[in-house]
């Protein structure tokens, strides 16, 4: 079946350093991909999304291209902030199934002042 | 406008006992999914709901249900409560459903449901 595979965290960054995410998934087809971000107490908010191969996603800084050659949708940020601190998810969306999300494990992102 | 709305936030139940949870999605929205958010198994998908049909179940047993309301309002309901239910339920709400694959879900804040 459909899966995600993320990078264990915790990640722990200072301010301002580069960041990356890697995730890669497994779908028959052609799936839609997402990275879904979740602060402390709080639901899952929408990142960004890219629907097709070769599609950057972008949004408040960050940004993934969706690989279709490694089957990957890896996350990036120039510069992060304390404020970024939360746990990252990484989501696929296949057509077959409605708006079923599989989701990766979640990278937790701690960023240091 | 209005988000996705989940009631309880927090609830306590002991095992065996039997627990109702309520979202109210966006208005205009037709679809609301849930899903079951543990450290030890991450987010899963339990169902989704589009016009007042479910549309896809996830694996789960069948203590836990659903159903969706011609307001397009959701339940989910879980009988005979074990320990491991213990998790966070998130509801999330949609326009459509299926077609392009590329629906964006808006998630509530979530129900933290514990089981003693």
């Amino acid at each position: 079946g459909d899966s995600v595979t993320q990078m264990e965290g915790p990640v722990t960054l200072s301010e301002e350093a580069f960041l990356t995410i890697n995730c890669t998934y497994t779908a028959t087809g052609y799936p839609s991909l997402f990275w879904y971000v979740q602060y402390p107490g709080e639901g899952l908010q929408l990142l960004l999304k890219a629907t097709k191969a070769d599609d950057k996603g972008s949004n408040k800084g960050f940004e993934a291209t969706y690989r279709k050659e490694t089957t990957s949708f890896h996350l990036e940020k120039g510069s992060v902030q304390v404020s970024d601190s939360a746990v990252y998810f990484c989501a696929l969306m296949s057509r077959e199934y409605g708006n079923k999300l599989v989701f990766g494990a979640g990278t937790i992102l701690r960023v240091k002042s | 406008k209005a988000g996705v709305t989940q009631t309880p936030r927090y609830l306590i139940k002991t095992r065996g006992q039997q627990v109702t949870l309520s979202c109210s999605p966006i208005s205009g929205h037709r679809s609301v999914s849930w899903y079951q958010q543990t450290p030890g198994q991450g987010l899963q998908f339990l169902f989704e709901y589009f016009s007042e049909t479910q549309r896809n179940k996830g694996n789960f047993p069948g203590r836990f249900s659903g159903r969706q309301f011609s307001n397009s309002r959701s339940e989910m309901n879980v009988s005979t409560l074990e320990l491991g239910d213990s998790a966070l339920y998130l509801c999330a709400s949609s326009l459509r459903t299926g077609e392009s694959g590329a629906n964006v879900l808006t998630f509530g804040a979530g129900s933290r449901l514990t089981v003693l």
